[in-house]
Formats: C-alpha cells, sequence, structure tokens
C-alpha cells in the first residue's frame, strides 16, 4: 500500500499569511493526487487533482507544486473561509490512501 | 445539480449488518464511477470500496474486505454498502463519493451518514 504523510500536522496562521502544506507518497504516485479542503461538519471538497489542476471555481490562490512523491500545496494568502483541515489522497493504486490531515488555525 | 444523498446509517450491534444507500440525482450515474468513503469521530478520512460504472470491478480496503459489499443499480440510480459483521471500528461517518476516473477524482461527496457500532 502506498503511505500518503503530510506534514504539518497542524498550523497556526493569520489572515493574509502564505500558508505551504506538505504531502509525500512512499512510492511515485505519477501525479495522481488530490488535495480536498474539509470544514467542520461538512463533507470533503475537492480542490485540486492530477497533482496541479485545480477544480471548477477554487480560486487561484491555491497551488501545487511537486511531482513524483513530493507535494506541495501552498495557499498564497490565507483567508477566513479558507481555515480548515485539508488532506490529500492518492488515486493511483488500490486501496487509495489518505494523508493524515493538516488542520490550519487562526493566530 | 449534482447531488448524493446517503441513508441507511444508524446503531448497530457488533456483529450485526446495516445496509447503507446514496441515491444519485443531477447526472448520468451510470456513466460514473463511485467510491465509498469513511471518517471516524474525529479522524481523517479512510477510503473504504470502489465500484467501477457497470459494477464490474469491485475494490474494497482491508480493513473491510470480506465484511462489506459495494454494489449499484444503474436503473435506480443508487449506490449500495452492505456492512455485515460489524466491528466498534466502523464507526464512522460514511460518504458516497463520484469519480470521473483520473479527469476528475472524486469530484462530488455526499453529506454523508452516520454509522454507530455499539452495544
Amino acid at each position: 500500500d502506498i503511505q500518503m504523510t503530510q506534514s504539518p500536522s497542524s498550523l497556526s496562521a493569520s489572515v493574509g499569511d502564505r500558508v505551504t502544506i506538505t504531502c509525500r507518497a512512499s512510492q511515485d504516485i505519477n501525479n495522481f493526487l488530490v488535495w480536498f479542503q474539509q470544514k467542520p461538519g461538512k463533507a470533503p471538497k475537492s480542490l485540486i487533482y492530477a497533482a496541479s489542476s485545480l477544480q471548477g471555481g477554487v480560486p487561484s490562490k491555491f497551488s501545487v507544486s511537486g511531482s513524483g512523491t513530493d507535494f506541495t500545496l501552498t495557499i498564497s494568502s490565507l483567508q477566513p473561509e479558507d481555515f480548515a483541515t485539508y488532506y490529500c489522497q492518492q488515486y493511483s493504486n488500490y486501496p487509495l490512501t489518505f494523508g493524515g490531515g493538516t488542520r490550519v488555525e487562526i493566530k | 445539480e449534482v447531488q448524493l444523498v446517503e441513508s441507511g446509517g444508524g446503531l448497530g450491534q457488533p456483529g450485526g449488518s446495516l445496509r447503507l444507500s446514496c441515491a444519485a440525482s443531477g447526472f448520468n450515474f451510470s456513466s460514473y464511477e463511485m467510491n465509498w468513503v469513511r471518517q471516524a469521530p474525529g479522524k481523517g478520512l479512510e477510503w473504504v470500496s470502489y465500484i467501477s460504472s457497470s459494477g464490474g470491478n469491485i475494490y474494497y480496503a482491508d480493513s473491510v474486505k470480506g465484511r462489506f459489499t459495494s454494489s449499484r443499480d444503474n436503473a435506480k440510480n443508487s449506490l449500495y454498502l452492505q456492512m455485515n459483521s460489524l466491528r466498534v471500528e466502523d464507526t464512522a461517518v460514511y460518504y458516497c463519493v463520484r469519480d470521473a476516473g483520473v479527469l476528475l477524482p472524486f469530484d462530488y461527496w455526499g453529506q454523508g451518514t452516520l454509522v454507530i457500532v455499539s452495544s
């Protein structure tokens, strides 16, 4: 099974900050990576797929870099609506696996 | 508008069974692959099962293999998860998730249904 490791597990940031979340796969996932945002009590929402393609309606302040096994999600200017938990997921091989999540909190 | 509505959650006994349903609308259900994903209270996301658009290919997480069965009825625009031999660790919110394959994976999620396994 492919292990997905996210870091950090949580972070505190202020409105306007630039935030970076890292996701590492235990083997090459051929850029078959999705990033999700989840707010408390809500279902996850897909932000980015195929490692770098934005889902429709997702603002360009979200961006991704990396390939192979190491990926980074960046939020360029954190806004109040961005405080949430973020997950990465690989869809290269079954079983599909998620990272442990990164909780972005207000400082 | 794409809608996925799960139902069938509730309280189940250890060793017992529950059947979850997911009613799909707003898209051509028979053209899409589907998944079940769960989330234990306060925990992260765990993929449970995948079923191809025709139902001919089904995959499971090791944690549920041999106990859970995914199926679909394209005529009824519905997805199902038969959960047998329930364990306390199956307690979670279960989400039904649409999947357009590598082109647009996991693009729509239902609101989830809560399963609690307890004696």
